[in-house]
């Protein structure tokens, strides 16, 4: 089992809907997580952090369930702009390389 | 900003060349890596260096060195170059303890033929 997945998608979303998805872990010690945006052929950017007890970055939500050991990124009012692949990334310590990656899950926002 | 420079974005070697992928960032981050990304297997950790010639492997090292010699300059040295290392490599730097964004270039489409 990976570490780290994510459903690879494609997610095909109408313009102006609301799209959700998760990512699950397999290592409890997991500390820190992370969403990045990845546009095609470009390098993966932060898009969020995800924390405890949850937050929110405009029409971006963030989820952490620690007992059932997934995090969650929800997407409303889409737009077409938001059509990327989101990785997700679990950190399991202070310094930066424990990051396991996920493989990406792809959404497709269609007008 | 922080701005991490791959010098080469596309390249094409034949197996067996000497390849040299190089990495400079600009904001005196002690943490540097290279990871490859191959569609369906995600980023995967290939070496980091945390201090100038200082370097560890990463969860794939096998047929990759690198070389830290300056701080702002973290290089990946294929020896021997394969046709399954044909891949896009990105170079990232991360602030350490202190910091959680890591920043990647824009990677390097590698094709080995």
């Amino acid at each position: 089992r990976k570490e780290v997945e994510q459903d690879p998608g494609p997610f095909n979303v109408p313009e102006g809907a609301t799209v959700a998805f998760n990512c699950t872990y397999s290592n409890s010690a997991s500390q820190s997580f992370f969403w990045y945006r990845q546009d095609c052929r470009k390098e993966p950017k932060l898009l969020m952090s995800v924390y405890s007890s949850g937050n929110e970055d405009g029409r971006f939500t963030a989820q952490l369930n620690r007992a059932s050991q997934y995090i969650s990124l929800l997407i409303r009012d889409s737009k077409l702009s938001d059509s990327a692949t989101y990785l997700c990334v679990v950190k399991r310590g202070a310094a930066g390389n424990k990051l396991t990656f996920g493989g990406g899950t792809r959404v497709l926002v269609k007008p | 900003d922080v701005k991490v420079t791959q010098s080469s974005r596309y390249l094409v070697k034949r197996t067996g060349e000497k390849v040299f992928l190089e990495c400079v960032q600009d904001m005196d981050h002690e943490n540097m890596f290279w990871y490859r990304q191959d569609p369906g297997l995600g980023l995967r950790l290939i070496y980091f260096s945390y201090d100038v010639k200082m370097k560890e492997k990463g969860d794939i090292p096998e047929g990759y060195s690198v070389s830290r010699e300056k701080k702002e300059r973290f290089s990946l040295i294929l020896e021997s170059a394969s046709t399954n290392q044909t891949s896009m490599y990105l170079c990232a730097t991360h602030a350490g303890v202190s910091g959680n964004t890591i920043y990647f270039g824009e990677g390097s489409w590698l094709t080995v033929v």
